[in-house]
């Protein structure tokens, strides 16, 4: 059973600064998604990760895959206050089901 | 594009009560998927469905069903609603049948219930 930890669930920062969000999943899962919620509103798709050693950026964000320690990290440069969303990421179950587990979520915070 | 549309915006149902949360996509997607976003518990598959006239249990089914006649709409309907039953539902479409696309979920606007 595929499951994914997201940490930290909460994350409060700075403008300026750099931080890492860390997604942990127990099982082989062959696909690895960030999303980002704004409070009240849906989730729209950030990153999709298809392989080991996936590197994906936009803008001040960044997202990599590493397959062998089941591990994706969410990379935040320079963090300013439009950054602040509660981001997920979500593994896909293996087996062509097409189905994903997402983490319970980071919310970002970052503070003038 | 419209993308993934849902209905009703906001709901409050009694307990006991029945209700159907509509969701329709145009993007001609072949996949379409139910979940409930709970605080702090991020999302949980209620029913998904690979195309129309199929559809399958997720995680947390019960006190739900879902039909799917069209490629393009997906209600949900609760019957009997609880207060548990209390949660923001999301729709979401995807495409799978390309090797090597990405199959990315989009998700609808969300409708939020309550149930007093």
């Amino acid at each position: 059973e595929l499951k994914v930890e997201q940490n930290p669930l909460f994350l409060s920062m700075q403008e300026g600064k750099n931080y890492t969000i860390y997604c942990n999943y127990s099982t082989t899962s062959d696909r690895l998604y960030w999303y980002r919620q704004d409070p009240g509103k849906s989730l729209e798709s950030l990153f999709v990760l298809l392989s080991n050693g996936a590197v994906k950026q936009e803008g001040r964000l960044m997202a990599s895959l590493d397959t062998k320690a089941r591990l994706s990290t969410l990379h935040i440069t320079a963090a300013v206050h439009d950054l602040s969303a509660t981001y997920f990421c979500a593994g896909r179950i293996q087996g062509g089901s097409e189905k994903l587990v997402f983490g319970k979520g980071t919310k970002l915070t970052v503070n003038p | 594009n419209a993308g993934v549309t849902q209905t009703p915006k906001f709901r409050i149902l009694k307990i006991g009560q029945s209700m159907t949360l509509q969701c329709t996509q145009d993007m001609n997607h072949n996949y379409m998927y139910w979940y409930r976003q709970d605080p702090g518990m991020g999302l949980k598959l209620i029913y998904y469905s690979v195309g129309a006239g199929i559809t399958d249990k997720g995680e947390v089914p019960n006190g739900y069903n879902v039909s799917r006649s069209t490629t393009e709409d997906f209600p949900l309907r609760l019957e009997l609603a609880a207060p548990s039953q209390t949660s923001v539902y999301f729709c979401a479409s995807s495409y799978s049948g390309l090797a090597g696309a990405y199959n990315e979920q989009f998700f609808g606007p969300g409708t939020r219930l309550t149930v007093l």
